[in-house]
């Protein structure tokens, strides 16, 4: 079990530029979900899916900010343009149980820096 | 909605010293808890979680939680803290029939443990 898989780990981009964050889940687990960790906010959810469909995406802080689950194995979030204020670490977790009851897997995150 | 509260920011100890670091939560039903440790530049992991039965759980690395559910608290302790335990620690609260959306984490509390 290789665990969530997050690219890339740093990624470091001016104001205005596309940002695509890419997450592929563990392999089995049904629900994907994308957090945004910063030091005033701590963590957020962004948005999840279950069965690859966006089930939630009222965490997603503005229309910049858009996700897809194209199958079962790989997700991305999308900043278009990125901002400074984007700035933070984002983490993809999944997780087995539909019932929403089963404990989350963290990948090790990205952390994004607009400059 | 629920709410869940870490009081302590910032815990620092010496090693072998007992860790006891609070989680008060905010919601009248039945919920699933969790604990959380970020260890620094890594992504979350599972300390431990508990749905029913027992509330003495016992996690990972001698760490144990104890749910009181008059209290509305799930307290996190470790009998002796080593200096690989420094990390931040998330508590997690989520009603029983609750969606992921109400999967609420604390703010998270850092602990240093000086060797």
């Amino acid at each position: 079990d290789a665990g969530v898989i997050q690219s890339p780990r740093h990624e470091v981009t001016e104001m205005g530029q596309e940002v695509t964050l890419r997450c592929k889940p563990i392999s089995g687990h049904n629900s994907l979900f994308w957090y945004r960790q910063t030091m005033m906010r701590g963590l957020e959810l962004l948005i999840y899916f279950n069965n690859n469909v966006p089930i939630d995406d009222s965490g997603m802080p503005e229309d910049r900010f858009s996700a897809k689950m194209p199958n079962a194995s790989f997700s991305t979030l999308k900043i278009q343009p990125s901002e400074p204020r984007d700035s933070a670490v984002y983490f993809c977790a999944s997780s087995m149980d539909s019932g929403w009851n089963s404990p989350l897997h963290f990948g090790n995150g990205t952390r994004l820096t607009v400059t | 909605a629920q709410s869940v509260s870490q009081h302590n920011h910032h815990v620092i100890l010496s090693e072998a010293a007992s860790l006891e670091l609070g989680c008060n939560y905010s919601y009248g039903g039945t919920v699933n808890l969790f604990w959380y440790v970020q260890y620094p530049g890594q992504h979350l992991q599972l300390l431990l979680k508990y749905f029913s039965g027992d509330p003495l759980v016992k996690g990972i690395k001698g760490f144990e939680a104890e749910f009181i559910k008059s209290k509305f608290s799930f307290n996190l302790r470790k009998p002796s803290v080593q200096w690989s335990d420094t990390a931040e620690y998330f508590c997690a609260v989520k009603p029983l029939s609750g969606s992921a959306r109400q999967l609420t984490f604390g703010s998270g509390t850092q602990l240093t443990v000086l060797p």
